[in-house]
């Protein structure tokens, strides 16, 4: 079982340039997120595709774009990539069942440096 | 404001001994809790979860956590550590629904160091 896929898992740019994180998910589900996680910061929630075709910020989603594509592809853009950028970045994807309720799943992350 | 406290930054605990990480939560709603675990340089994976019912769940590689409402605790609990358990473990609280509903919210991890 693949889950959640993200690449590339390593980035060093230089500030000012641009770059789109990909993240694909096989689970069939209709939520998707971006996180970024910074020490002692825990994880903070960049952008939301709660479904396709739908995209909402989150807690920090300034300097971000993202792209729902299709149900399963949820991209997140740097359009002119600063150092406090620099943070590892997590994409995730849910589906909420009678259940279980709404249980998130994660990707393994994509560090990102810029200097 | 909805919030989640992981008071310890850093425990550090003896091969074979119980292991106890503290986590508090404040949420208006009825909380869905979560634990879960990040190895270096991996991303999370989930431990166990509470929705409902039984307020002591268990969880996998031999993890429990109690739901106490009256205390806003969710705390992890294992009887016996292992050094492979040496990794960041995170607390978070959700509501029920996908999107903005289902976005959970962290604490800001436990890092748990395991004494040979």
């Amino acid at each position: 079982n693949a889950g959640v896929t993200q690449t590339p898992k390593f980035q060093v740019l230089k500030t000012g340039q641009s770059m789109t994180l990909q993240c694909a998910q096989d689970m069939n589900h209709n939520s998707m997120y971006w996180y970024r996680q910074d020490p002692g910061m825990g994880l903070r929630l960049i952008y939301y595709s709660a479904s396709e075709g739908t995209t909402d910020k989150g807690e920090v989603p300034n300097g971000y774009n993202v792209s729902r594509l299709n149900k399963r592809e949820f991209s997140l853009r740097l359009e002119s990539a600063a150092p406090s950028q620099t943070s590892v970045y997590f994409c995730a994807s849910s589906e909420l069942t009678a259940e279980w309720g709404n249980t998130i799943y994660f990707g393994e992350g994509s560090w990102l440096t810029v200097v | 404001a909805q919030s989640v406290t992981q008071p310890d930054i850093h425990i550090t605990v003896s091969e074979g001994a119980s292991l106890e990480l503290r986590c508090n939560y404040s949420y208006g709603a009825t909380p869905y809790l979560f634990w879960y675990v990040q190895s270096p340089g991996q991303g999370l994976q989930l431990l166990l979860k509470y929705f409902s019912g039984d307020t002591l769940v268990q969880g996998i590689k031999g993890f429990e956590a109690e739901f106490k409402r009256s205390q806003s605790s969710f705390n992890l609990r294992k009887p016996s550590v292992h050094w492979s358990d040496a990794a960041e473990y995170f607390c978070a609280v959700g509501a029920k629904g996908g999107g903005s509903q289902g976005n959970l919210i962290f604490g800001k991890g436990t890092k748990l160091s395991v004494k040979p």
